[in-house]
C-alpha cells in the first residue's frame, strides 16, 4: 500500500526565516508527485508537479526538490501569507488517484 | 475565469436525512473527483468519473453515491449521514485521467455538518 508521510506536523517560522517541509513517501512506480497548499476552510490550490528524481520547480518563494525517496518543499524568506498547510500527494501505477499526506501546518509571524 | 465551484459552502442535515452537494466546473475537464476530508486528516478519495465511467474506491462506504449528469456537472449523495460522515467534501477535476499524471484542480470544498 503506497505511503506517504510529511513532517513535521506543525512549523512556526518567523518572518525571513527559511526553513523545508519533508514529504517522505514508500510507494511502487511513482509516476509524480504533486504539492499542495491549503488554507484553512478551502479547497487545495495547486503548487507544483514532480516526475522524476532529480527535477526542481520553483515559485516565487517556494522551491519543490525530489529524490527517490522523498520531496522537499523549501521556504525561503517566508512571509506570513504564507501561512497555510501544506499537503503532498502522490500518484501511482495507472489509476487516476491521489495518495496524500496528512499535511505540515506552517505559521509565519512577525 | 475557469473554476470549480460547489455548492453549497455549508451544509448542516440531521443524522438519517439524505443530503446532496454539488460541483460543477467551467474547465471542461474530463475527470471529476470526490475526496472527503476530516479534521486535521488527509483528503481521501471517494470515487471519479472518467466522462461517464464511474469508478468506485474499494472502501467508499455504500452510502456514498454519486452522479454525473453531464461533462460539467458532478452530485455527491448521501443517503444515509452518520455523525462520521461530516467533513469537507472536495470536489476536484484533471483534463485527462488516462495516467494519473494530470493536475487535479480542487473547488472551495462543502463543509458537512450532521446533527
Amino acid at each position: 500500500e503506497d505511503q506517504v508521510t510529511q513532517s513535521p506536523e506543525a512549523l512556526r517560522l518567523q518572518e525571513g526565516e527559511s526553513s523545508s517541509l519533508n514529504c517522505s513517501y514508500t510507494v511502487s512506480g511513482l509516476r509524480g508527485l504533486f504539492w499542495y497548499r491549503q488554507d484553512p476552510g478551502k479547497g487545495p490550490e495547486f503548487l507544483f508537479t514532480l516526475y522524476s528524481a532529480g527535477e526542481e520547480k520553483e515559485k516565487e518563494r517556494l522551491k519543490a526538490t525530489l529524490t527517490k525517496k522523498e520531496s522537499f518543499l523549501h521556504i525561503t524568506a517566508p512571509k506570513p501569507e504564507d501561512s497555510a498547510t501544506y499537503l503532498c500527494a502522490v500518484v501511482t501505477g495507472t489509476a487516476s488517484k491521489l495518495t496524500f499526506g496528512t499535511g505540515t501546518r506552517l505559521q509565519v509571524t512577525l | 475565469d475557469a473554476m470549480v465551484i460547489q455548492n453549497p459552502r455549508y451544509q448542516v442535515t440531521q443524522f438519517g436525512k439524505p443530503v446532496t452537494l454539488s460541483c460543477s466546473q467551467t474547465l471542461n475537464h474530463n475527470v471529476m473527483y470526490w475526496y472527503q476530508q476530516k479534521s486535521s486528516q488527509a483528503p481521501k478519495l471517494l470515487f471519479h468519473y472518467y466522462d461517464k465511467d464511474f469508478n468506485n474506491e474499494a472502501d467508499t462506504p455504500d452510502n456514498f453515491q454519486s452522479r454525473r449528469p453531464n461533462t460539467s456537472f458532478c452530485f455527491l449523495d448521501i443517503r444515509s449521514p452518520g455523525l462520521g460522515d461530516a467533513a469537507m467534501y472536495l470536489c476536484a477535476t484533471s483534463r485527462d485521467g488516462g495516467g494519473g499524471t494530470d493536475t487535479q484542480y480542487f473547488g472551495p470544498g462543502t463543509r458537512l455538518t450532521v446533527l
